[in-house]
């Protein structure tokens, strides 16, 4: 079944701006994963939060995790072209398998 | 360094016709392996996981099957297509409670 929300569906900013994206969630979890997915590839693994942890930080990406609200945030600062692409959240609930958002897909314009 | 290699990268088959897709990782042990399926614009729907040789657990009913030969080795066949069959073929691995590594993806059609 699928636990991760991504909000909004759909995201198109200009170059330079700050992208957010969020993850909404519904059970108890180990850990909270997002992922990069350019169109046609196979997905690449950005950032794993767990869930003893707020924030996190990795180059121009910023995670925020309030387990309270069951919710996370991805924020892609100083977007780029190159950061066209459809991104997903998936939890980790130790049952061996991560539950999946459907994505967030968002678009640079230059 | 771990690396996942996933082929065909494409593949168009008839309707009724068998598959083979392999998917092996290099540079770990004991992985957990993960067969995904992904419809156009949407998510991924898990298919089948693995987490030692010879162990497949299934997710959903359906035309697939799954089989860990080899500790670094997964399979994903079916005995005859379905038109429905048709969608992106992901495999990856992961160790408990760490990020998933993805293969490159299979594109099936069924035609």
């Amino acid at each position: 079944s699928q636990q991760g929300e991504e909000d909004p569906q759909a995201l198109s900013i200009q170059e330079g701006e700050n992208a957010t994206m969020n993850c909404s969630y519904k059970t108890s979890i180990n850990n909270l994963q997002w992922y990069r997915q350019n169109s046609g590839r196979g997905l690449v693994h950005l950032i794993l939060i767990r869930s003893n942890e707020r924030e996190k930080h990795s180059g121009r990406l910023r995670v925020t995790l309030d387990t309270s609200k069951k919710s996370s945030s991805l924020l892609i600062t100083a977007s780029r072209a190159a950061d066209t692409a459809s991104y997903f959240c998936a939890t980790d609930d130790s049952n061996y398998q991560l539950i999946w958002g459907a994505g967030t897909k968002l678009i640079i314009k230059p | 360094s771990q690396t996942i290699h996933q082929w065909p990268a494409t593949l168009v088959q008839p309707v009724g016709s068998p598959l083979s897709l392999e998917c092996t990782v290099e540079g770990t042990s004991n992985p957990n392996l993960y067969w995904y399926r992904q419809a156009a614009g949407r998510g991924l729907q898990l298919l089948f996981y693995s987490v030692g040789i010879g162990q497949i657990s299934s997710e959903v009913p359906q035309n697939l099957s799954a089989s860990r030969p080899q500790d670094r080795q997964f399979i994903l066949s079916s005995k005859k297509l379905l038109l429905s069959d048709s969608g992106f073929y992901l495999c990856a691995w992961s160790v408990l409670y760490g990020g998933y590594t993805f293969g490159s993806g299979t594109r099936l059609t069924v035609v």
